[in-house]
């Protein structure tokens, strides 16, 4: 397994302004994901944060709102820019270890936008 | 994207009774995880199933890979108030991506 950590663990914001989270793991690792996380609802895949190069993003989400970082195998960070109340949302690190696919999650960042 | 149908939506059960929840797909699957969510925490893994048909414990939970590989099930025995959360099921195909359950959320009455 991995122990994640997210900062910060929550945050209220202003319309328009924008928010850089963190993640860190206890170990490299080669996967590592962003999620959303809607009031209420299922998680949804962002981005893969890749090392060294462009994160690779879903459907409907682009790298001009959601910019990613991964410097190296144990850190990435996610900025949710220019945000709106439509942002306000748990976003969700998660990494992926092992020789069998299995994904652990970070605790969340619990954003609110004003 | 892709989002597993899970049900039920919602559970209300006395204290020691058992839990069955499933999660299915239109697609076929490699790897299903079963997660639960506490309120203000991250989803934790419960239990990881590699193989159709397998069938895995971890303490009172038992969990399994059905055999036509899209859909997998959650069983809780003797159930607890700390088994009180959201469980979520996710599936892995022949990408990388995972794909979530819409979540069962879980209540005991003690």
């Amino acid at each position: 397994s991995a122990v994640i950590s997210q900062k910060p663990s929550r945050d209220i914001c202003q319309r328009g302004t924008s928010l850089t989270i963190q993640c860190q793991v206890d170990s490299q690792v080669t996967m590592m994901f962003w999620y959303r996380q809607q009031p209420g609802q299922s998680l949804t895949l962002i981005a893969t944060a890749n090392q060294g190069s462009e994160a690779t993003y879903e459907s409907g989400f682009v790298i001009d709102k959601f910019p990613i970082s991964r410097p190296n195998l144990t850190f990435s960070t996610l900025t949710v820019s220019n945000m709106s109340p439509e942002d306000s949302s748990i976003y969700l690190c998660s990494v992926e270890t092992g020789l069998q696919e299995t994904q652990y999650f970070g605790p969340g960042t619990r954003l609110l936008v004003l | 994207g892709q989002q597993l149908n899970q049900s039920p939506q919602s559970m209300f059960i006395q204290e020691g009774e058992d839990v069955s929840m499933n999660c299915t797909s239109s697609s076929i699957f490699n790897t299903w995880l079963w997660y639960k969510q506490d309120p203000g925490e991250g989803p934790v893994l419960l239990i990881a199933l590699y193989k159709a048909g397998e069938l895995t414990s971890n303490g009172r939970l038992t969990a399994q890979f059905g055999i036509t590989r899209k859909d997998s099930f959650l069983n809780i025995s003797a159930s607890i108030p700390s088994d009180v959360g959201i469980y979520f099921c996710a599936g892995q195909g022949s990408g990388n991506q995972f794909y979530f359950g819409t979540g069962t959320s879980l209540t005991v009455i003690p």
